[in-house]
């Protein structure tokens, strides 16, 4: 069984469409994640949710927005697409334990995006 | 953000070599991850430390947390080509946060 799925794998789009990737995690864990991976393999957080509550909120531009129906999923909705979104999308997840800092993130495959 | 420098940038060995790769930051970490990532899948975690000055083994790998627990070493002993991949530091912090790495591509040829 695939640990943490992402949907879909490939996403080509054109300038100014909205699109949304889906994320679902059969771990039971409480805190989902999202990065994106830069074409230089540079991989940074974009939104973290635990308990359905985001906890972390890097400075990404707000036409990305989380959206977690409930704990196993984390979808990632894009707004108004820009040529510089172009890039892999990764979602993880992981089980806090006691605020731990050192618990071992699952990703997902990854979403490669590219916006034309 | 935190900025984890890792060198070097890109690798390419023979098959048997030994390397280092390092993960140096300014930053104090309370953690400090290693992944390796394949192309077309997500990172996959290697090991963690979180003492100043720990080393851990695990086959041919060995990793090190600095004193100052600022930065780290992944050494591969006798280079295999199932070694190839893109490995990442990741520091935590006590946020649960982590920063990772700027990578290091390694190629080991057979």
């Amino acid at each position: 069984d695939t640990a943490v799925s992402q949907t879909p794998k490939y996403l080509v789009t054109q300038m100014g469409n909205d699109k949304s990737i889906k994320c679902e995690q059969n771990l039971g864990h409480d805190t989902m994640y999202w990065y994106k991976q830069d074409s230089k393999k540079f991989l940074k957080i974009m939104f973290s949710y635990n308990n359905k509550e985001l906890i972390i909120n890097e400075t990404v531009p707000n036409r990305f927005s989380p959206k977690s129906p409930d704990k196993a999923h984390l979808n990632l909705h894009i707004n108004s697409l820009e040529l510089g979104d172009s890039a892999v999308y990764f979602c993880a997840s992981s089980q806090v334990i006691g605020g731990s800092s050192y618990n071992e993130q699952f990703f997902g495959p990854g979403t490669r995006l590219t916006v034309l | 953000t935190q900025l984890l420098e890792q060198s070097p940038q890109f690798l390419s060995i023979q098959e048997g070599e030994n390397l280092t790769v390092y993960c140096n930051s300014s930053s104090v970490f309370s953690s400090l991850q290693w992944y390796r990532q394949e192309p077309g899948e997500g990172p996959v975690l290697l090991v963690t430390v979180v003492t100043g000055g720990e080393v851990k083994k695990l086959k041919r790998l060995t990793f090190q947390f600095g004193d100052a627990r600022k930065d780290s070493s992944l050494h591969i002993t006798a280079a295999q080509p199932g070694d190839t991949g893109l490995y990442l530091c990741a520091g935590g912090d006590t946020g649960n946060q982590f920063y990772f790495g700027t990578g290091t591509s390694l190629t080991v040829i057979p």
